[in-house]
């Protein structure tokens, strides 16, 4: 049972440059987040999606996007890089909102040069 | 003011001490409550949920202050290896919102 697998786990980008993070859940959860993590600030939330075919900004969406492709995978796409984007990006899923555990993927360390 | 907020510290506590950190948060509507443990470079990992009764697991018990509208985290007898950043996370409007995190170094 592999739990959330996000990829990749390192990145260098250039600015300007695009990318996709992929995130895949084997638990059968409905709700799937991706988060930022910046020192001294704790998880911001970027997108979520509560299920299947939906996608709802969080706290700080601007220069993303993101899909919902089917129940197990939600992607975030960075389409123009910027600096103010080296972050570590955390993916996380929820069997219902907000009451029960959250499981993370490894996370993804991003560097916008 | 943010919505859940934590002393950053870090805490410096020796072995074998207790140490206890809180968090306060803004929505009186909240229901539901936990602490999560992040390791440095790596995410974070469920500790406990948080109960309106409090609730104890070995050595950490958590007590929930709706009327402050704080919780706290209270470790006693502390290790080398609950050296961590401890996170509180506050449901609100069905979405988690998370504290920035409280360091904790325990000293041999």
């Amino acid at each position: 049972n592999a739990g959330v697998t996000q990829t990749p786990k390192f990145q260098v980008l250039k600015t300007g440059q695009s990318m996709t993070l992929q995130c895949a859940q084997d638990m059968n959860h409905n709700s799937m987040y991706w988060y930022r993590q910046d020192p001294g600030m704790g998880l911001r939330l970027i997108y979520y999606s509560a299920s299947e075919g939906t996608t709802d900004k969080g706290e700080v969406p601007n220069g993303y996007n993101v899909s919902r492709l089917n129940k197990r995978e939600f992607s975030l796409r960075l389409e123009s890089a910027a600096p103010s984007q080296t972050s570590v990006y955390f993916c996380a899923s929820l069997d219902t909102g907000g009451h029960t555990e959250a499981f993370f993927g490894q996370g993804t360390r991003l560097t916008v040069v | 003011r943010k919505e859940v907020e934590q002393d950053p510290g870090p805490f410096n506590v020796p072995e074998g001490a207790t140490v206890a950190f809180n968090c306060t948060y803004s929505n009186s509507a909240s229901q539901s409550f936990f602490w999560y443990r992040q390791d440095c470079r790596k995410e974070p990992k469920l500790l406990m949920s948080v109960y309106s009764s409090g609730n104890e697991d070995g050595r950490f018990t958590a007590q929930l202050n709706r009327a402050s509208q704080y919780i706290s985290l209270l470790i006693r007898d502390s290790k080398l290896s609950d050296s961590a950043t401890y996170l509180c996370v506050v449901d609100s409007n069905y979405q988690l919102i998370w504290g920035a995190g409280t360091k904790l170094i325990i000293k041999p």
